[in-house]
């Protein structure tokens, strides 16, 4: 099984501020099949980011990502206030596993 | 607009069962694999299982497999999940997701909660 871990667990940050988040595999992601989500209290998760890099439809574009191999990170440029949530990356190189999650906070 | 709309969840005792359903609508659910996702409460998310359009390919997570069944209906537009020999690390609210691009979940219902206690 491939293990993701994100970091930081807990980010705490400002509006208007940039977040980046980090996702590291234990084993190199086939093809970079690495998604992000964004989920809020009560709410079923978002799709923001597949493929690594590809953005979904509908996400601004404050929002993006890179990397490959094993490393992979979600950058938020200006952070809004509606973006305070968790995200979660998932690879699905190899089977599908998600990370632990990184709350990001005000 | 795609919706998924799960139902089915409820309280059940240890070693119980109980049968989640998940009705899309929106899309034409035959042309797509679909999942089921859960997430204990105040946990993260665990890919559980998916199938493929037709029902011929089917995967599941080690945890579940040999007790947990997905089928679909495509006449009814229609995901299922049969849980038996339920435990308590089986509690979570249950998500279907429509699952594409080898993998990812582009839209997902709003969950059935699923509480296993005596």
């Amino acid at each position: 099984e491939i293990v993701l871990t994100q970091s930081p667990g807990t980010l705490s940050l400002s509006p208007g501020e940039r977040a980046t988040l980090s996702c590291r595999t234990s084993q190199t992601i086939r093809n970079n099949y690495l998604a992000w989500y964004q989920q809020k209290p009560g709410q079923a998760p978002r799709r923001l980011i597949y493929t690594a890099s590809s953005r979904a439809t509908g996400i601004p574009d404050r929002f993006s990502g890179s990397g490959s191999g094993t490393d992979f990170t979600l950058t938020i440029s200006r952070l809004e206030p509606e973006d305070f949530a968790v995200y979660y990356c998932q690879q699905y190189g190899s089977s599908k596993t998600f990370g632990q999650g990184t709350k990001v906070e005000i | 607009e795609v919706q998924l709309v799960e139902s089915g969840g409820g309280l059940v005792q240890p070693g119980g069962s109980l049968r989640l359903s998940c009705a899309g609508s929106g899309f034409t659910f035959s042309n797509y694999w679909m999942s089921w996702v859960r997430q204990p409460p105040g946990k993260g998310l665990e890919w559980v299982a998916n199938i493929n359009q037709g029902g011929s390919e089917i995967y599941y997570v080690d945890s579940v497999r040999g007790r947990f069944s997905i089928s679909r209906d495509n006449a009814k537009n229609s995901l299922y999940l049969q849980m038996n020999s339920l435990r308590g690390e089986d509690m979570a609210v249950y998500y279907c997701a429509r699952d594409v691009l080898h993998g990812n979940f582009d839209y997902w219902g709003q969950g059935t909660l699923v509480t296993v206690s005596s």
